[in-house]
C-alpha cells in the first residue's frame, strides 16, 4: 500500500491568496482526518471525516477554511484567504474502524504540506 | 474531553543511556494508547499502541511502554538509545466509550541523542 499521500508537499503563497491542500487515505479506510503542526501550538485536529461525511469540524480555526471530501479516495482543505498565521505543516491521516483487532482506530499518516504564507 | 501531558518538553541523552518519557492522560474510561514518533522533516510514524491486555506493550525499534491504569500513565521507554532515536515523540489518547474516533494528542517531546 502507498500509504497516506498528500499534495503538494509544500507551498508557498502570498497572503490573500486561496491555498488547496489534498489528501488520499489508505485504501479501505472509512475515516479521515487533517491536523495541523507548529511550533506554539503543536498537532491540532482541525476535522475528521468518517465515511466522507464531517463529524466534527469544532477544531477548523475560523470560516476562511474549509474541508471537504467528495468521495472515499480523496480530500481537500482550503484556506481562502489565506494569512501568515496559517503557515505551519498539515498533516492528514486515516483509520479503518472495522480493522482487525490491534489495529483498530490506528491512524497513519501522510507526509505533510509544509506551508508559508508570505 | 481527554488531555494528554508530556511532561519532558526536551530530553538530551547520550548514546547508550535509557530513556523514559513520561505521559499522563486524563479519562476515566477505557482508553487506547499510542505513542508515535517524527523523525526531523518527516511525518508521524506509530512506534506503539495498547487497547488491552498485557499492559507492557513493545513496539518498533526496541521501545516499550507501559500502561499502568491506576497512574492514568502511558511511559515510553528504551534500555539504550541510540542517535538515529533523535526525533520528537508524541503520545496519544483515544478514548473509545465515548464514541470518538479521534486522537488527542500531547505537545511531543524532543529527544536529542548525543553520539
Amino acid at each position: 500500500d502507498a500509504g497516506v499521500i498528500q499534495s503538494p508537499r509544500h507551498e508557498v503563497t502570498e497572503m490573500g491568496q486561496e491555498v488547496t491542500l489534498r489528501c488520499k487515505p489508505i485504501s479501505g479506510h472509512d475515516y479521515l482526518f487533517w491536523y495541523r503542526q507548529t511550533m506554539m501550538r503543536g498537532l491540532e485536529l482541525l476535522i475528521y471525516f468518517n465515511n466522507n461525511v464531517p463529524i466534527d469540524d469544532s477544531g477548523m480555526p475560523e470560516d476562511r477554511f474549509s474541508a471537504k471530501m467528495p468521495n472515499a479516495s480523496f480530500s481537500t482543505l482550503k484556506i481562502q484567504p489565506s494569512e501568515p498565521r496559517d503557515s505551519a505543516v498539515y498533516f492528514c491521516a486515516s483509520s479503518q474502524a472495522r480493522a482487525q483487532a490491534g489495529d483498530f482506530r490506528t491512524q497513519y499518516f501522510g507526509p505533510g504540506t509544509r506551508l508559508l504564507v508570505l | 474531553a481527554q488531555s494528554v501531558s508530556q511532561h519532558n518538553h526536551h530530553v538530551i541523552l547520550s548514546e547508550a543511556a535509557s530513556l523514559e518519557l513520561g505521559c499522563n492522560y486524563s479519562y476515566g474510561g477505557t482508553v487506547n494508547l499510542f505513542w508515535y514518533v517524527q523523525y526531523p522533516g518527516q511525518h508521524l510514524q506509530l512506534l506503539l499502541k495498547y487497547f488491552s491486555g498485557d499492559p507492557l506493550v513493545k513496539g518498533i525499534k526496541g521501545f516499550e511502554a507501559e500502561f499502568i491504569k491506576s497512574k492514568f500513565s502511558f511511559n515510553l521507554r528504551k534500555p539504550s538509545v541510540q542517535w538515529s532515536d533523535t526525533a520528537e515523540y508524541f503520545c496519544a489518547v483515544n478514548a473509545p466509550g465515548a464514541g470518538s474516533y479521534q486522537l488527542t494528542f500531547g505537545k511531543g517531546t524532543k529527544l536529542s541523542v548525543i553520539p
